[in-house]
């Protein structure tokens, strides 16, 4: 069963630094997807962004990005230029589209604090 | 807004009653998911509907719950003779089955409470 590990419960972050989330996973796949949502406290699971395992290239979304690492099975998100706003629980999903299955499996999480 | 909506946002409830959750996807979704997330943990994956089919089901979800998506639109969650442990938040999400990716986009959830 493939599994999605997050070691970092927290984290916290100036506001304008830098900050980087792990995430690993364990699957014997080739093909799959690799999610980051931020659930903001008391507010709705929202996607970050999102990585397709036979793309090389890593994703960029404005601020965020991510640092895909295929045969370590890695996949990291960076945060730039940190705002208060970034501040919530961030979880790594993975989903893999073999055998019709559609559900994804996330991690526990890793709550960013966001100081002013 | 045209989001994902769930009703109640929280229920709270006494251990062997029967509680019941709704979840109404974004129109045009076909897909429509139930996933619970306890406390300090991620969400886990419970069942998913294509249309009214229940196509998938965890092994999470015992007999005491069952869920329906009759005619393709809204889906009911129930649990029948709650336990302490099924205290948790109850998150449903719907896609666009055929869209790249088949993103899920989540609704805020239902807390359970099971006194």
């Amino acid at each position: 069963a493939q599994t999605v590990t997050q070691s970092q419960p927290e984290m916290s972050v100036q506001e304008a630094e830098t900050v980087t989330l792990s995430c690993t996973y364990d699957t014997s796949e080739s093909d799959y997807y690799l999610f980051w949502y931020k659930q903001p406290p008391s507010r709705q699971m929202i996607l970050v962004i999102r990585q397709e395992a036979y793309k090389q290239q890593n994703a960029t979304e404005n601020r965020f990005s991510v640092n895909f690492q295929k045969a370590a099975k890695s996949f990291s998100l960076k945060i730039s230029d940190s705002q208060l706003g970034d501040a919530a629980m961030y979880f790594c999903a993975y989903r893999s589209p073999q055998g019709g299955s559609e559900k994804l499996v996330f991690g526990k999480g890793t709550k960013l604090t966001v100081n002013p | 807004d045209t989001g994902v909506s769930q009703d109640p946002r929280h229920k709270i409830t006494k251990r062997g009653q029967n509680v019941t959750f709704r979840c109404d996807p974004i129109s045009e979704h076909n897909r429509l998911y139930w996933y619970r997330q306890t406390l300090g943990q991620g969400p886990e994956f419970l069942t998913y509907f294509q249309n009214e089919a229940q196509l998938e089901k965890s092994r999470l979800l015992s007999d005491r719950f069952s869920a329906e998506r009759p005619k393709g639109s809204f889906s009911t969650l129930e649990i029948q003779r709650t336990e302490q442990g099924d205290s948790a938040m109850y998150l449903c999400a719907s896609s666009l089955g055929w869209a790249y990716y088949n993103e899920q986009f989540f609704g805020p959830g239902t807390r359970l409470t099971v006194l």
